[in-house]
């Protein structure tokens, strides 16, 4: 199984609603990512868990909050969102955090903050 | 800072090769890596290379100079479905930088 799976596929949601992204993967990775993709722009990184621990976080607003309850599920919790949030979520997974190792994307959840 | 460049877009026709430039100025470097993403999906892995030279995957092919920040992916016998972005990406200090990717577009 080399799949990384997301859900939903779509959220549509307003600014002041609370809601979350998963991801899951069940490939033994240890190293699980979030990034946030705009319109025709490379994947921008957002979060690094190795070994359920958050190793990285690129300055990410606080209205994104990470979680990792365990080494295969990785969420992503939203509140208080901007219209300029809207845009594609990818999470990705790799063995570990280390040199050579590619990082397997799941399909992404498109959100839209109205 | 990071800078990883790449062509805007290319155009290539079925059947011919073509070559997609990455140039790389980064603070560390740890491998690069090549995935297509194809609009509206997820980047899908396509090859990796840490060491200077080349390394072949059946019609693609990606080259490294590590002296000069360079590489290249080379896709031959273009098929149609080829027709996609193609994002070069290093990865630094266990933090993958993407390019902004080369969107090609495979006529008939």
């Amino acid at each position: 199984d080399t799949e990384v799976t997301q859900t939903p596929k779509h959220l549509v949601m307003g600014m002041t609603n609370k809601k979350s992204l998963k991801c899951e993967q069940h490939m033994g990775h240890r190293a699980m990512y979030w990034y946030k993709q705009k319109a025709k722009k490379p994947p921008e990184l957002m979060f690094v868990y190795s070994y359920e621990k958050l190793s990285i976080n690129e300055s990410v607003p606080s209205r994104f909050s990470p979680e990792c309850p365990n080494s295969s599920l990785l969420n992503l919790h939203l509140h208080a969102l901007q219209p300029e949030d809207s845009a594609l979520y990818l999470c990705a997974s790799s063995q570990t955090t280390g040199q050579g190792y590619e990082q397997y994307f799941g399909p992404g959840t498109r959100l839209t903050v109205t | 800072g990071q800078n990883i460049d790449q062509p805007t877009e290319m155009t290539a026709t079925e059947g011919a090769i073509v070559q997609i430039n990455c140039t790389y100025q980064t603070s560390g470097f740890n491998g690069l890596f090549w995935y297509q993403q194809h609009a509206g999906e997820a980047p899908t892995f396509l090859s990796y290379n840490v060491l200077d030279g080349l390394e072949e995957k059946g019609r693609f092919s990606s080259f490294l100079s590590r002296s000069k920040g360079y590489s290249y992916l080379l896709l031959k016998e273009l098929q149609m479905k080829d027709s996609a972005s193609y994002l070069c990406a290093v990865n630094v200090d266990n933090d993958m930088r993407f390019g902004a990717g080369t969107r090609l577009t495979v006529k008939p």
